[in-house]
């Protein structure tokens, strides 16, 4: 059966402080690795990495994937208020996406 | 151009109804996903219409759960004699035809459907 774990499951960090979010995964006929912002009940789309060590980059957020260790982490610099939401990792098999439970990151002034 | 549009944005119905959930994809969109978020966990696939292609029914938790897209556009879930452990947070997601490895999924705004 597909998994994905994500660690931690929640986050509180003050404004400027730098995260990182986890997620390991292990998805049957693997294509891409995805992570997604949820704030209220949508998520929207952050990155989709399907290349061992190329790290991408938006903003202050970056992510980069290691499919020898099927492993995955996402960096937010400097962070602000606006950057508290669930933060959601997302393995895609042939056609499917399994989803992590996520991970709640709150960001206080 | 419009995204994924869901309808309601909100139910609330009593347990042993039936509650009908629509979802109106992005146009082009020919993959259909719909998904379910329950308090405090993570998004759970449910069903995925593929064009005029079988659906995979693989999520659906139970019978009475099920669900059809017309014209390979609009889709309804139809939820049939809910339970309280149905309430939920029900997302529906359309993206392209896959194409190489994209996997982009649009996701609508969602239905927040509580059973009493």
């Amino acid at each position: 059966e597909d998994k994905v774990v994500q660690s931690p499951l929640s986050l509180v960090v003050h404004e400027g402080d730098t995260v990182t979010l986890n997620c390991s995964y292990e998805v049957t006929n693997f294509r891409s690795l995805l992570w997604y912002k949820q704030e209220k009940k949508a998520p929207t789309f952050l990155f989709m990495l399907t290349s061992s060590g190329i790290e991408k980059k938006s903003g202050r957020l970056s992510s980069i994937l290691d499919k020898k260790e099927l492993f995955s982490i996402l960096n937010i610099t400097a962070t602000q208020t606006g950057d508290s939401a669930i933060y959601l990792c997302t393995g895609a098999g042939s056609y499917q996406l399994t989803f992590g439970k996520g991970t709640k990151l709150s960001v206080i002034p | 151009g419009a995204g994924v549009s869901q309808s309601p944005s909100n139910k609330v119905t009593e347990k042993g109804k039936d509650v009908e959930l629509r979802c109106d994809p992005i146009s082009g969109h020919t993959a259909l996903y719909w998904y379910r978020q329950s308090l405090g966990q993570g998004l759970e696939f449910l069903i995925y219409f593929q064009g005029n292609s079988a659906p995979d029914k693989s999520g659906l938790p139970s019978d009475r759960f099920s669900a059809e897209r017309t014209g390979g556009s609009v889709s309804t879930l139809t939820i049939q004699r809910t339970q309280q452990e149905d309430s939920a947070v029900y997302l529906c997601a359309s993206s392209l035809r896959r194409a190489g490895d994209s996997y982009e999924q649009y996701f609508g705004p969602g239905t927040r459907l509580t059973v009493t």
